[in-house]
């Protein structure tokens, strides 16, 4: 398996335009968790996925945030409008949830986005 | 809610000195606990982990047991080396992941 994909590695974009960072997590995976790095607040927990249903997304910092995940195989995460202060690295990762126990969570490389 | 308090850094060691993080944790039921590593630019990667009471992580020559009573996973390697030079973070996973804030240590030649 190739690993949690994410794309693009990296974004710039102007203040108020939309952006859309992409997620596949590894085949077999039912849990997908987005992450937002940042040297001020260090790892922030956006939103946890279980099944393609949203479980706990009191992370998620504003309306601003919007997060879907249509199938198994891709999550999106959605910015807009955009603004300075959401320059971060966003991380995605996935791991399996299951009766006999979880395994850890493998992460994607993550996409540096730059707000300007 | 369960959460993770790792000791801040930085860190700073010479080659071959003994490196221990501590990490303790809050957590209702018995999660399983992690530590993962990350270098410059890179995402996050599982370093090693503990499923159960008293177990021992062990990986890369870092070690980590499972202490219910002491409610600890700290990190320990005995001669560290420049290249693990990176941050590392503890994690607690009942059903969704959580991370310490995560030390920064850098070992000089």
């Amino acid at each position: 398996d190739a690993g949690v994909i994410q794309s693009p590695r990296h974004e710039v974009t102007e203040m108020g335009q939309e952006v859309t960072l992409r997620c596949k997590p590894i085949s077999g995976h039912n849990s997908l968790f987005w992450y937002r790095q940042t040297m001020m607040r260090g790892l922030e927990l956006l939103i946890y996925f279980n099944n393609n249903v949203p479980i706990d997304d009191s992370g998620m910092p504003e309306d601003r945030f919007s997060a879907k995940m249509p199938n198994a195989s891709f999550s999106t995460l959605k910015i807009q409008p955009s603004e300075p202060r959401d320059s971060a690295v966003y991380f995605c990762a996935s791991s399996y949830q299951g009766n006999l126990g979880n395994t850890e969570a493998f992460f994607g490389q993550g996409t540096r986005l730059t707000v300007v | 809610g369960n959460s993770v308090t790792q000791m801040e850094g930085p860190v700073t060691l010479s080659e071959e000195a003994f490196l221990t993080i501590n990490c303790t944790y809050t957590a209702t039921g018995y999660p399983s606990l992690f530590w993962y590593v990350q270098y410059p630019g890179e995402g996050l990667q599982l370093l090693l982990k503990a499923t159960k009471a008293d177990d021992k992580g062990s990986n890369k020559g870092f070690e980590a047991t499972y202490r219910k009573e002491t409610t600890s996973f700290h990190l320990e390697k005995g001669s560290v080396q420049v290249s693990d030079s990176a941050v590392y973070f503890c994690a607690l996973r009942d059903y969704k992941l959580s991370f310490g804030a995560g030390t920064t240590v850098t070992v000089r030649a």
